[in-house]
């Protein structure tokens, strides 16, 4: 069974720290997709990785993707309120495989 | 362009009854997954309907079945309802291809009381 897990669970940080959420896998996948979810909201797509070693910026958020293809890393940079949410990992296999997710909580 | 719509938004059931969720796909999209996300979880596959036949299934009992229309929407049923599927149902639209970006509708809040 493909399984996904992601750390941290829970994370409560101050404006202005930087962070890292990982997600790992002992499965390989052809790409890994980050969605972000806010409440009363579904998922929305912020990136998608596909090739080992792969790095996505998007704005002060820098996706990676492991040289295996088996886990992937999302750091923010100066973290602000906005960035509050679900953040979820899914790999691209022969079914998409979800994380449980890290809910994150950027205090002002 | 109107994105994934579901409904309704929110829904309260009573232990034993039935209950149909409604989704309308992102203009374009010709497939349609269902996904039960309990609270600050990810979401758990349902099952995923291209041209109106089931194409794949996640570990869900046969109580939870669905339908896609000629028109792309789709349909959740839920039968004898279970107070553990109290839950948010969501509904995800793509092109079909494995990997293809999935939009998402807000879901729809069940309370099976």
């Amino acid at each position: 069974t493909q399984l996904l897990e992601q750390s941290p669970q829970f994370l409560s940080i101050q404006e202005g720290e930087n962070l890292t959420v990982y997600c790992n896998s002992s499965s390989v996948f052809s790409s890994l997709q980050w969605y972000r979810q806010e409440p009363g909201e579904g998922p929305v797509l912020l990136v998608t990785v596909v090739t080992g070693g792969e790095v996505k910026k998007l704005k002060r958020l820098t996706f990676q993707f492991g040289d295996a293809r088996k886990d992937s890393s999302l750091h923010i940079t100066a973290a602000q309120p906005g960035d509050t949410g679900l953040y979820l990992c899914a790999g691209v296999g022969y079914q998409l495989i979800w994380g449980a997710g890290t809910k994150l909580i950027i205090k002002p | 362009d109107a994105g994934v719509t579901q409904s309704p938004t929110h829904l309260i059931k009573t232990r034993g009854q039935q209950v149909t969720l409604r989704c309308s796909p992102k203009s374009g999209h010709d497939t349609v997954s269902w996904y039960q996300q309990a609270l600050g979880q990810g979401p758990q596959f349902i099952f995923q309907y291209y041209e109106e036949e089931e194409r794949q299934r996640g570990n869900f009992p046969d109580r939870f079945s669905g339908h896609q229309f000629p028109n792309y929407s789709s349909e959740l049923n839920v039968n004898a309802l279970l107070l553990g599927d109290s839950a948010l149902y969501l509904c995800a639209s793509s092109l079909g291809g494995q990997g293809d970006p999935l939009h998402f509708g807000n879901g729809t809040r069940l309370t099976v009381t």
